[in-house]
């Protein structure tokens, strides 16, 4: 079974508009986190924002934000007031256990193209 | 914030050579780095993890005599892509742990390295 799962392989959003990406996970170790990064065609991986599983509040960062629904084992990345440069593969990690130096599991992917 | 660099970003080397790629923390200790490979349109694949002085330890199905992995150092850990062939090409990235903090989140990634073979 896969791990992590993100249903969308790609998405057009209009500039100025906020978008949603879903990524839905699956483990059974309580102690786990979950990261998003971006990943412009040069490749590089650009973190995002992280939610541990303990965490009692969403995570938000600037325009980012993370919907944290742990009972359906989601963790949707929120992106508000999509810009241009917003432009990229986006991808949903989870670590799991509790030492950061535990290895992370990516989900496929999401493309956005975001449109002027 | 942390750096992880990657080193060469790109290669092309001939089909049967052997070709190194270096991850190199450079404002952090790292006593355990991952390298990653991601084939184009697909997600990143994690072939093994690093650990400093001592084997790395392969993920399944990846040839840990294929791909070489040194971590000899705190901030240094090496890929060797050995006997490369065509279908080694791919984007190579590496990751790494701050092995002082104990967040969950200090995981920083390098710049990633194109592997042409030809």
């Amino acid at each position: 079974a896969q791990k992590i799962t993100q249903t969308q392989p790609g998405m057009f959003v209009q500039e100025k508009e906020a978008v949603t990406l879903d990524c839905t996970y699956d483990t059974s170790d309580p102690s786990y986190g979950l990261f998003w990064y971006k990943q412009p065609s040069s490749g590089e991986m650009i973190f995002l924002i992280y939610q541990g599983s303990y965490d009692q509040q969403n995570a938000t960062e600037g325009r980012y934000s993370l919907n944290f629904q742990k009972a359906r084992k989601s963790a949707n990345l929120v992106i508000s007031a999509s810009q241009l440069g917003d432009s990229a593969m986006y991808f949903c990690a989870m670590r799991e256990g509790w030492a950061a130096g535990n290895k992370l599991t990516f989900g496929g992917g999401t493309r956005v193209l975001v449109k002027p | 914030g942390a750096v992880v660099s990657q080193h060469p970003s790109r290669v092309i080397c001939k089909s049967g050579t052997s070709v190194k790629i270096e991850c190199r923390s450079l404002d952090f200790q790292a006593t355990t780095m991952f390298w990653y490979r991601q084939f184009p349109k697909q997600s990143l694949m994690l072939m093994a993890t690093s650990n400093e002085g001592s084997k790395a330890t392969y993920e399944q199905g990846v040839e840990k005599d294929k791909f070489l992995i040194n971590h000899a150092s705190l901030t240094l850990s090496t890929l060797t892509v050995t006997s490369a062939h065509p279908e080694d090409s791919s984007f190579y990235i590496c990751s790494a742990r701050d092995s002082k903090t104990h967040s969950g989140n200090t995981i920083y990634f390098g710049e990633g390295s194109w592997l042409t073979v030809v």
